[in-house]
């Protein structure tokens, strides 16, 4: 069936970087843009930015930028989101989500199952 | 930036009809989604487009958006109904998300 699996929780220490990896299946990887979404806890949905498994091209929400960067593998149909310069309120759960079609307002029908990421001293 | 505003919570009883805003400035020239998301679990897309319900998707939930404003309806509520709610809209390359409004049936 169509999945997206993500890595395991992670503990970081501030300023350290977190990778945090998000695995497609059941579907031809190429076809779908992959969007990431963070929630702090007790929080809301926070959209951080956009990658094109095709061609690699990425497009960050602005509060990220310099800081996050996505990347994509095709041969493992895995895509990676990288967050540097860690701070206490990056302590969130992070997801991938699969836009549904090309058109921006067809949503995101596809989630994973989320990946704890901890900032603490 | 563009933002959309939700208000946080909404009570509706079983059977009845719950409405939940999503307002924004001229969020009816856009188009909005809304998602699904209960305690510990991911979200779920239940309309895009403004109104359409994905497959699996009961028909009990439909969606509207006109002016500054996108509506969540969801007929006949359901014990089960009860979540959290997000509203999403698109401006400018960027994905927009409500605030999230949680749905209390009782």
């Amino acid at each position: 069936q169509v999945q997206l699996v993500q890595s395991g929780a992670e503990v970081k220490m501030p300023g350290a970087s977190v990778k945090v990896s998000c695995k497609a299946s059941g579907y031809t990887f190429t076809t779908y843009y992959l969007h990431w979404v963070r929630q702090a806890p007790g929080q809301g949905l926070e959209w951080m930015g956009i990658v094109n498994p095709s061609g690699g091209s990425t497009s960050y929400a602005q509060k990220f930028q310099g800081r996050v960067t996505m990347t994509r593998d095709t041969s493992t149909s895995t895509v990676y989101m990288e967050l540097s310069s860690l701070r206490s309120e990056d302590t969130a759960v992070y997801y991938c989500a699969r836009a549904q079609g090309l058109v921006q307002a067809d949503g995101f029908d596809i989630w994973g199952q989320g990946t704890m990421v901890t900032v603490s001293s | 930036s563009y933002e959309v505003t939700q208000p946080p919570s909404v009570s509706v009883s079983p059977g009845q009809t719950a409405s939940i805003t999503c307002s924004g400035d001229k969020l009816g020239d856009k188009y909005a989604c809304w998602y699904q998301q209960k305690p510990g679990q991911s979200p779920v897309l239940v309309i895009y487009q403004d109104r359409k319900r994905p497959s699996g998707i009961p028909e009990r939930f439909s969606g509207s958006n006109s002016g500054n404003t996108a509506t969540l309806t969801i007929r006949g509520t359901q014990a089960m109904d009860e979540a959290d709610y997000y509203c999403q809209a698109w401006d400018s390359s960027t994905w927009v998300f409500g605030g999230g409004t949680k749905l209390t049936v009782l």
